[in-house]
């Protein structure tokens, strides 16, 4: 069965902190994606990748990095942490189709 | 750019009751995006529940159906008698050869 696993599930920090949120997934898939869920918004893609190396800008990518360093694992970056980043991330994978996405369980991020 | 534009939540239904979430999307960047329904139960990712990827077929899983409209450009998620377990989160998505993009989400509790 695909996984992904996302770590920490859940995580605290204030305005102007570091945060790295990991990633993870042992399906063998080229493609990796971070989206933020935001109530009335659904789920935004911030960043996504196609391998090691690679790295595609979403469409809310401001104030995120991303770094893909293997293709098992895809990081996000939030350097200078904002409370307009408080949210819930979703990190997926999907093979090269892109025709179904499997998803982490999610990591709730409070910035105070 | 594609976007999705789903029912606004939250729906409450009693159990053995009709459903239907209403999707409408637009597509720029290609004419026949595949269109697929995700469901996150509580505590955890979104999980496919049912894709289509030719205008005019229907899918269906667990109950669930939906028929790619390229006409109406919907793709409504149906169910003729829901149980208490349906109780989640619902989104619409839309695959146009990049990332994947998502609706807003739709909660739905089933009252027993």
């Amino acid at each position: 069965e695909a996984a992904v696993t996302q770590s920490p599930r859940n995580k605290v920090t204030v305005t102007g902190g570091n945060v790295t949120l990991s990633c993870r997934q042992t399906n063998s898939h080229n493609y990796m994606y971070w989206y933020r869920q935001d109530t009335g918004h659904g789920l935004r893609l911030i960043h996504y990748s196609y391998g090691a190396g690679n790295l595609q800008i979403g469409d809310v990518p401001d104030g995120y990095k991303a770094t893909r360093t293997t293709q098992e694992d895809f990081f996000l970056l939030l350097e200078l942490a904002s409370p307009s980043q408080t949210s819930l991330y979703f990190c997926a994978s999907s093979d090269d189709s892109q025709n179904t996405l499997y998803f982490g369980a999610g990591t709730r991020l409070s910035v105070l | 750019g594609d976007s999705v534009t789903q029912t606004e939540g939250p729906v409450t239904v009693s159990e053995s009751e009709s459903l239907i979430i209403n999707c409408t999307y637009s597509a720029t960047s290609i004419a026949y995006p595949n269109l697929f329904w995700y469901v996150r139960y509580p505590g955890e990712g979104l999980q496919l529940l049912l894709k289509v990827i030719t205008a005019g077929q229907k899918g269906s899983s667990r109950g669930f159906e939906a028929t790619y409209n390229k006409e109406t450009t919907s793709f409504h998620l149906q169910k003729a008698s829901v149980q208490e377990s349906d109780s989640a989160v619902y989104y619409c998505a839309l695959g146009d050869n990049n990332a994947p993009r998502f609706g807003a989400g739709t909660k739905l509790s089933v009252k027993p």
